[in-house]
């Protein structure tokens, strides 16, 4: 079946520092990648969706800025929180569709990424 | 515009019993509808997935589902609890455009 790959899993880093954050699709080709944010129990919030080869699309209230996506290949699209502050730690998690796919199928997901910021 | 209402945060049973999930939607065309499972600090897995085919959907680990479109409901069930399967659900209408909207979730407790 369809594989996303998340790295890293789990990463800590101080206030100020940026992190890359990779997402990868192993065994089909994504042109559109999602971002999500997902806080402690609670839900899945969409930020951004990542198109091969242009710029992102964000969410209402995402700063697009602050959370830098490149979606620079078909399997291969990066989240970057720069200068990263504690309210910044969440649990953020990508998933990707095959371009081969109808809109309307589903999205293969990362086991995602946890991000601690002290 | 599009929106899902899982009816319960938290859903307890006892190991062998039925489940049942609850799911509405509300959507301004025929929508495809998803049930998603998340483990602790895991991504999520797809357990099925209706889109305007039979409205009865079977998935994975005897999980289903059944599309009611004059309740608008998507309401997820399993005859027969497992441990294993206790986790958090997500039930997901996936929009026109391919972007999907998310419930709040329903934490599953299974009791031995």
């Amino acid at each position: 079946g369809a594989v996303v790959s998340q790295h890293p899993s789990w990463v800590i880093c101080k206030s100020g520092t940026s992190v890359k954050i990779e997402c990868r699709s192993l065994d089909f080709q994504a042109t559109t990648m999602f971002w999500y944010r997902q806080f402690p129990k609670q839900s899945l919030m969409l930020m951004a969706t990542s198109n091969e080869g242009s710029k992102a699309t964000y969410e209402q209230g995402v700063e697009k800025d602050k959370f830098l996506i490149n979606h620079a290949s078909l399997t291969l699209s990066t989240l970057t929180v720069t200068s990263a502050h504690p309210e910044d730690s969440s649990f953020y998690i990508c998933s990707a569709r095959d371009r081969d796919s109808f809109f309307h199928s589903p999205l293969h997901f990362g086991n995602g990424t946890r991000l601690t910021v002290t | 515009a599009q929106s899902v209402t899982q009816l319960d945060s938290h859903v307890s049973v006892s190991e062998g019993t039925p489940v049942l999930l609850r799911c509405n939607y509300s959507s301004s065309y025929s929508p495809s509808l998803f049930w998603y499972v998340q483990h602790p600090n895991k991504g999520l897995q797809l357990l099925l997935k209706y889109t305007s085919a039979a409205t009865l959907v079977k998935g994975i680990n005897g999980f289903e589902a059944e599309f009611k479109k004059s309740e608008t409901s998507f309401h997820l069930t399993k005859p027969s609890a497992h441990m294993s399967d206790a986790a958090e659900y997500f039930c997901v209408v996936n929009n026109s455009y391919g972007k999907l909207t998310f419930g709040q979730g329903t934490i599953l407790t299974v009791h031995p």
